[in-house]
């Protein structure tokens, strides 16, 4: 079992849907949490990162965070087909500059 | 914004051949991390440094190492090249005097033949 777990998709969306991206992961003591997008032959780039519990808003996104279900969540609202790409979910054990481990990613292809 | 920098952005070594791989971190982050991201696959953590000494070790094979200067660029040398090794090779730098966020640079893509 990977220590981060991903749905890895495709998960489909019309243009201006919301898309909701889910990770659970295994470490209870993991501290910090983050969204990555990466797209195909190109370099992780970070969305949002979360170190406690409930909700982080950042413009179109929402970083959702409950630690004692191990459940990290992403939602994308009114998505764009430039949001088409692998969202990768990465955890760290501690509160920082310690390794990220990450999720297989989920695949999200909107569709205009 | 400055941000991480990695040369070279491509690469093709032949098998049992030996390579270096470079990493400018983003000015004023000291920590660098090396991560492997094979095809299809998530990135894996190879190995870390804060202030020029190794702070953490992942599945870094042993024909690998690495080091960070006083400059704080970092060089990750790979000899014995073989087949497996071709994949897309991520450098990432964060503050200790700020968030610890990892920022990633463009990735290095080695192919071995």
């Amino acid at each position: 079992q990977k220590e981060v777990e991903q749905n890895s998709g495709p998960l489909s969306v019309p243009e201006g849907a919301i898309a909701s991206l889910n990770c659970t992961y295994s470490d209870r003591g993991s501290q910090s949490f983050f969204w990555y997008r990466q797209y195909s032959g190109k370099s992780p780039e970070l969305i949002m990162s979360i170190y406690s519990n409930g909700d982080k808003e950042d413009g179109r996104f929402t970083a959702q965070l409950n630690k004692a279900s191990q459940y990290v969540s992403l939602l994308i609202r009114d998505s764009q087909p430039s949001d088409s790409a692998t969202y990768l979910c990465a955890v760290c054990a501690g509160t920082g500059f310690q390794k990220l481990v990450f999720g297989t990613g989920t695949r999200l292809l909107v569709s205009p | 914004a400055a941000g991480v920098i990695q040369s070279p952005r491509h690469l093709i070594k032949e098998k049992r051949e030996t390579a270096t791989l470079k990493c400018y971190p983003i000015p004023r982050h000291d920590t660098v991390y090396w991560y492997q991201q094979g095809p299809g696959q998530d990135p894996q953590f190879l190995i870390s440094f804060y202030e020029k000494m190794q702070s953490d070790k992942g599945s870094i094979p042993d024909r690998f190492s690495a080091q960070q200067f006083s400059d704080y660029h970092s060089e990750l040398n790979m000899s014995s090249l073989e087949l497996g090794d071709s994949a897309l090779y991520f450098c990432a730098s964060s503050s200790t005097t700020g968030a610890a966020t990892q920022y990633f640079g463009p990735g290095t893509r080695l192919l071995v033949l």
